[in-house]
Order: C-alpha cells, then structure tokens, then sequence
C-alpha cells in the first residue's frame, strides 16, 4: 500500500521567501504525485501534478514540484511567496497496479503555511 | 465549465439521526470520490463510483455509511445513526479517469461540513 509523508504541519515564511513544502512517498509501483491546495472553507484545488513524464513539474501560481525518485521525494517550492499563498496544502499519492487500483489517492496530513507581511 | 457541486455546505444534526449528503460531478466525469476530512487531519477515502462498475467501498467506516451513484451523474452519501465522531467535512470529487489509472487530477467539491451534537 501507498503512503504519504509531510515534514512539518505548519510552516511559516515572510513575503518574498522561499516556499517549501516537504513530501515523501512510499510505494511498491511507481505512482502518481499531485499537489493540492485548500483556501478555508472550500474544496481541495490541483496545483500541480506528476504522471511519469518530465520530473520538474510547473503547477499554477507559481509553483514547482520534483520528483526525486531515489529520494521518494516530491517537494513543492515556490520562489517568491505571497500573502496569497497562506492556505493548506496536501500532497497525494495515487498508484496503478495495472488498472485496478481505481485512482484513490491517498494524502499527507497537510502542511499550513503561513505567510508574514 | 461547472465544477462538482456538493449540497447542502453545512449541516447539522442531532446524534442518531440519518443524513443524506448529495454530490453533482462534472459532467462526463465518469469517477467520482468521496472523502472524508476530520478536524486537523488529511483527507480519509471512502467510496469509489467508475461508470457501472461497482463501487470500491474499501473506505467506508463502518455499515451505517452507504452511497450510491446513479449511472454517470448525481451521488448520495447517507450516513445512519449519526454519531459525535462522524462531524467532519465530506468532499466529493470527480475525474476523466475512465482506465481506472490513477493518472488523471481529481476535481474537488467545496464539501459539506457535518456537525453532530
């Protein structure tokens, strides 16, 4: 089975800062990497994703992933954070094992990030 | 185009009554998720719908929580003899994935938030 890990459930960084967000995977097949965002009281919005092509992903707003597969990494970063960018991020692992395993993604329990003016 | 609509965003309930939660997925989408999120916590799977097939319900807590899915369109989680532990956010998402691959993002609702008193 897949599993997700976020170091750190709250990360906190000034305007301008760098951005980054720990994730790390575990799972027997090569799987598929996504990053989510969650503004308060809304659903979950696609920042970025990883399907086994290019390893260095570009999501919206800014945002990057890669994917470090001897580390079972996927780490979002983003140059330049914004008072925009405090929200909850979650990152998710889905994984095909030859078409059954039904797309569930399994998350991380989610980073906060804060953003200090 | 409209995104996955979830109805109603709150409700709350006494203990022990049955509620119904309802989930509009974007149209075409022939997959569609539930998951369930508790205060604090990263986003639990519940129950998978792909066209006909029948559903993964691998996810589901316990017997008292049950959904159904009419063809490609509207789907109902019903939760019975709702319990304290049972108040949390409950999202629905959508996506294109017909190889049941995994590959393709999934759409968020805004979810329901349930609260049992």
């Amino acid at each position: 089975a897949q599993s997700v890990t976020q170091l750190g459930s709250h990360v906190s960084v000034s305007e301008g800062a760098l951005v980054l967000l720990r994730c790390n995977y575990s799972s027997s097949v090569p799987p598929y990497l996504f990053w989510y965002v969650q503004y308060p009281n809304q659903g979950l919005q696609l920042l970025l994703k990883y399907t086994s092509a290019a390893t260095l992903v570009k999501g919206i707003n800014g945002f990057e992933a890669e994917f470090k597969k001897s580390e079972t990494s996927f780490h979002l970063t983003k140059p330049s954070a914004h008072m925009s960018d405090a929200a909850e991020y979650f990152c998710a692992v889905s994984v095909d094992y030859g078409g059954t395993s039904y797309g569930k993604l399994t998350f991380g329990q989610g980073t906060i990030l804060t953003v200090h003016p | 185009g409209a995104g996955v609509s979830q109805s109603p965003s709150n409700k709350v309930t006494e203990k022990g009554k049955d509620v119904e939660l309802r989930c509009d997925p974007i149209s075409g989408h022939t997959a569609l998720y539930w998951y369930r999120q508790r205060l604090g916590q990263g986003l639990e799977f519940l129950i998978y719908f792909q066209g006909n097939s029948a559903p993964d319900k691998s996810g589901l807590p316990s017997d008292r929580f049950s959904a159904e899915r009419t063809g490609e369109s509207v789907s109902t989680l019903t939760i019975q003899r709702t319990q304290q532990e049972d108040s949390a956010v409950y999202l629905c998402a959508s996506s294109s994935d017909r190889g049941k691959r995994g590959n393709q993002p999934q759409h968020f609702g805004d979810g329901t938030r349930l609260s049992i008193l």
